[in-house]
């Protein structure tokens, strides 16, 4: 069963509004990553952050990750119309090769 | 670099029928895996392998067989084509370590 669960599973905000959406887990995890889906596409990287990290910085992204509450969120700044995509989590737990993936948050900024 | 592809983009299968989706990376990833995406499930884990002639079942497998021969290529086959099977399917690679995936563009497999 998927390891990561984001919520809201849809946002829809305006231009220049910040967007946060979040992930939660399960288990005891190695490390969170973010990636993003443009639509028709693969997955990117955007961000990865290891479980002895709190917070995380780049360009107008910002990650957090709370162990103890087995969660983390995903705050992207001054939304742009180009930041429409589907947003993803993905936790590594210790032992596992692959990164299990939730079912994502569909963003739509509008101009 | 080309980095992840995968063939066909598209493809219309006959229940029964069978076939093989094809992934290539030329990054030296030993980490490969199949994951299908459905609306509503994201992405599920079908498949993976952690270097050549090492593979192991991932969340769905049923279904589905894979092999890896070399480092670069991870194909994977639909032995007996199932309506349940339509999905859109992709191939990742990564190398060894906390880093990132490298995902293909995907193939839209179609069932009917």
């Amino acid at each position: 069963s998927q390891q990561g669960e984001e919520d809201p599973q849809a946002l829809s905000i305006q231009e220049g509004e910040n967007a946060t959406m979040n992930c939660s887990y399960k288990t005891s995890i190695n490390n969170l990553q973010w990636y993003r889906q443009n639509s028709g596409r693969g997955l990117v990287h955007l961000i990865l952050i290891r479980s002895n990290e709190r917070e995380k910085h780049s360009g107008r992204l910002r990650v957090t990750l709370d162990t103890s509450k087995k969660s983390s969120s995903l705050l992207i700044t001054a939304s742009r119309a180009a930041d429409t995509a589907s947003y993803f989590c993905a936790t590594k737990e210790g032992g596992s090769y692959i990164p299990t993936f939730g079912r994502g948050t569909s963003l739509i900024v509008h101009p | 670099n080309a980095g992840v592809t995968q063939t066909p983009k598209f493809q219309v299968l006959k229940t029964g029928q069978s076939m093989t989706l094809q992934c290539a990376q030329d990054m030296n990833h030993e980490y490969m895996s199949w994951y299908r995406q459905d609306p509503g499930m994201g992405l599920r884990l079908i498949h993976y392998s952690v270097g050549a002639g090492i593979t192991d079942q991932g969340e769905v497998p049923n279904g589905y067989n894979v092999s890896r021969s070399t480092t670069e290529d991870f194909p994977l086959r639909l032995l007996s084509a199932a309506p349940s099977q339509t999905s859109v399917y992709f191939c990742a690679s990564r190398p060894t370590g906390y880093t990132e995936a490298f995902f293909g563009q995907g193939t839209r497999l179609t069932v009917v």
